[in-house]
């Protein structure tokens, strides 16, 4: 089993359409979350940690839900430019180094 | 300025040569990681530093060294450049366990 597992995509929305990228992780010990977002070829840029009680910014809202090992990211009334690959991430306490990166969910808003 | 540099932003280099990519930060952080990231396939840790004295090898380390000059510096070689290693590196730098990392821009590298 993959250890972080995101929907393959891709992803075409309307401007203003609601959209939701899921995530699931396999390591049980897993202590930090996060969204991050990639420009096609640019780098991975910070979007939101998760936390447990969930948390929003703006149109972003993320949700974790660690008895199904479940994350979730909601964009409301998307724009064009968000437009972009959404790469789950998972850091296991104790790993050392690791930041589990998923392989990412690619979205186009279309006008 | 980037907090994060990375230099070559692209590179072509031909089977069996020897490159460096390099690295440089200014945000003081000790961990810094090299990913490679390949179509389909995600960022793979190649190796990463807590320290100056401190090297890792991380999951695809084979046909890679590193250097750590400085806390600020972490250089990536290719002893002899193969086709599959074409792909786009990243460098990034972590504050601490459990907190989220920063990147480079990349290096886009070529391998003929």
């Amino acid at each position: 089993r993959k250890e972080v597992e995101q929907d393959p995509g891709p992803f075409n929305v309307p401007e203003g359409a609601t959209v939701a990228f899921n995530c699931t992780y396999s390591n049980s010990a897993s202590q930090s979350f996060f969204w991050y977002r990639q420009d096609c070829r640019k780098e991975p840029k910070l979007l939101m940690s998760v936390y447990s009680s969930g948390n929003e910014d703006g149109r972003f809202t993320a949700q974790l839900n660690r008895a199904s090992q479940y994350i979730s990211l909601l964009i409301r009334d998307s724009k064009l430019s968000d437009s972009a690959t959404y790469l789950c991430v998972v850091n296991d306490v104790g790993s050392n180094y690791k930041l589990t990166f998923g392989k990412g969910t690619l979205l186009t808003v279309n006008p | 300025d980037a907090d994060v540099t990375q230099t070559p932003r692209n590179r072509i280099t031909k089977t069996g040569k020897r490159i460096m990519l390099e690295c440089s930060q200014t945000k003081g952080h000790d961990r810094m990681y090299w990913y490679r990231q390949d179509p389909g396939l995600g960022l793979r840790l190649i190796y990463y530093s807590f320290d100056v004295k401190d090297i890792n090898k991380g999951e695809i380390s084979d046909g890679y060294s590193v250097s750590r000059q400085a806390q600020a510096k972490f250089s990536l070689s290719l002893e002899s450049a193969i086709p599959n290693q074409t792909a786009l590196y990243f460098c990034a730098t972590m504050v601490k366990e459990g907190e989220t990392q920063y990147f480079g821009p990349g290096t886009r590298l070529l391998v003929l």
